[in-house]
């Protein structure tokens, strides 16, 4: 099976700009889950999509958003950015009934 | 609240050493899972391993060996005969079994010198 992509991989945005990432789980998993990982902050959860519901939320500002589409992508969209946005942004999907969540390459997201 | 500590933020071994990488967590949870991943310069997450808080039993895959005690709260990695490809990031991570939510330790960037 072909693992969690990403796309973009790489996107450079100035502030006040808003942006969408995409995601596409491994084939037949049904939850994603979304990171955002900072030098500062590290490895923080951002929220969880199963079924199109949002199941987990993670504690970021209201300008972090996603959704999830009824095959399972999944987007994440970030308003009104901000430097302290600058991260990279991880992807993991996992099949349903488990929680080993794999992960995928990732986009990194530079606001200047 | 969860938390999961790595106290070691870097270590530098020369090929062939032994090295273990401590984990440490915190939770009120009595069903929990404790993970490993490994982070290579590339950026992804890779799975190394899932321990879930009823199996105590300490687990070997080839050169990778985990030791789990929860009468520390510890997860502890250990790498035998380490390589010059084990040179990666390493996290400790936490789920409370409450979705797919997980707790991430700091990380520890291990590298292995030849």
């Amino acid at each position: 099976k072909a693992g969690v992509t990403q796309t973009p991989r790489y996107l450079i945005k100035t502030r006040g700009q808003q942006v969408t990432l995409s995601c596409s789980p491994i084939s037949g998993h049904r939850s994603v889950s979304w990171y955002q990982q900072t030098p500062g902050q590290g490895l923080q959860f951002l929220f969880e999509y199963f079924s199109e519901t949002q199941r987990n939320k993670g504690n970021f500002p209201g300008r972090f958003s996603g959704r999830q589409f009824s095959n399972s992508r999944s987007e994440m969209n970030v308003s009104t950015l901000e430097l302290g946005d600058s991260a990279l942004y991880l992807c993991a999907s996992s099949e349903f009934g488990t929680d080993t969540q794999y992960f995928g390459p990732g986009t990194r997201l530079t606001v200047l | 609240a969860q938390k999961v500590t790595q106290a070691q933020t870097e270590i530098s071994v020369v090929e062939k050493e032994d090295v273990t990488l401590d984990c440490v967590y915190e939770t009120r949870d009595t069903t929990y899972y404790l993970f490993w991943y490994k982070q290579p310069p590339s950026g992804e997450l890779v799975f190394l391993i899932r321990r879930n808080s009823f199996d105590e039993q300490n687990e070997i895959s080839g050169r990778y060996s985990w030791n789990f005690q929860k009468s520390t709260s510890s997860f502890n990695f250990t790498i035998t005969a380490s390589q010059v490809v084990d040179s990666a990031v390493y996290f400790c991570a936490l789920n409370n079994n409450a979705g797919n939510m997980l707790t991430f330790g700091g990380g520890t960037r291990l590298m292995v010198k030849p």
